[in-house]
């Protein structure tokens, strides 16, 4: 079955740092592009940031100013979401998604999210 | 970077016909693919519709994807609704190396 997993969510302090996981499994992980989504309570989805099958091309959002870091260890199945300076409004569902490529542009397989909540 | 711009929320009854639209802000929206995700409570996204108005295998042909060049806009049709189609939708496109959602649409079916 193809599933991505997501982990290392959490409760923590403002300024704080985080790295998340996403281990996936059932497909050939090297072969994919990834991404990082997040959703705040009650509120939509926010694309976070990008990377290529081998690692060598990243994309963020804007917003995100330079505090978080994507990365992906092939062999090991995992995608990374490395955060810093955490602010009280990242707090969300964070979830990894599987893209798509080739002329299908779409995510097709997203994990069932890890919260984090970052609070003084 | 552009936005995309939904309405907040939609309702009809059952049986009925409604389109949600997704207009972006600057550039063609013919410009990059537009994908729409549907998102039932307490569940993660799902595509209902990708490269702007192609069918996921198994997602059901009521539901159908547009584009608008003249007002900018995508749209989301979904025929012959059903309690199922109760969910918040997401339009999604592209610009170069920035990906963004729309800020979804509530969908009530009652």
């Amino acid at each position: 079955e193809v599933q991505l997993v997501e982990s290392g969510g959490g409760l923590l302090q403002p300024g704080g740092s985080l790295r998340l996981s996403c281990e996936a499994s059932g497909f050939s992980f090297r072969n994919y592009e990834m991404h990082w989504i997040r959703q705040a309570p009650g509120k939509g989805l926010e694309w976070l940031s990008y990377i290529s099958g081998g690692g060598d091309t990243i994309y963020y959002a804007d917003s995100l100013q330079g505090r978080f870091t994507i990365s992906r260890d092939n062999a090991k199945k995992s995608l990374y979401l490395q955060m810093n300076r955490l602010r009280v409004e990242d707090t969300a569902l964070y979830y990894c998604a599987r893209f798509l490529g080739a002329g299908l542009h779409y995510l097709d397989v997203w994990g069932r999210g890890t919260t984090v909540i970052v609070s003084s | 970077n552009f936005v995309l711009t939904q309405p907040h929320s939609v309702s009809e009854p059952p049986g009925k016909t409604v389109t949600i639209s997704c207009t972006r802000s600057s550039g063609s929206i013919a410009s990059n693919y537009v994908q729409w995700y549907q998102q039932r409570p307490g569940t993660s996204p799902t595509t209902v519709i990708y490269v702007d108005d192609l069918r996921p295998s198994g997602v059901p042909d009521r539901f159908s994807g547009s584009i608008d060049y003249s007002s900018k806009s995508a749209s989301l049709t979904i025929s012959g609704l059903t309690t199922e189609d109760e969910a918040d939708y997401y339009c999604q496109s592209y610009d170069g190396t920035s990906w963004v959602f729309g800020g979804g649409t509530k969908l009530t079916v009652l």
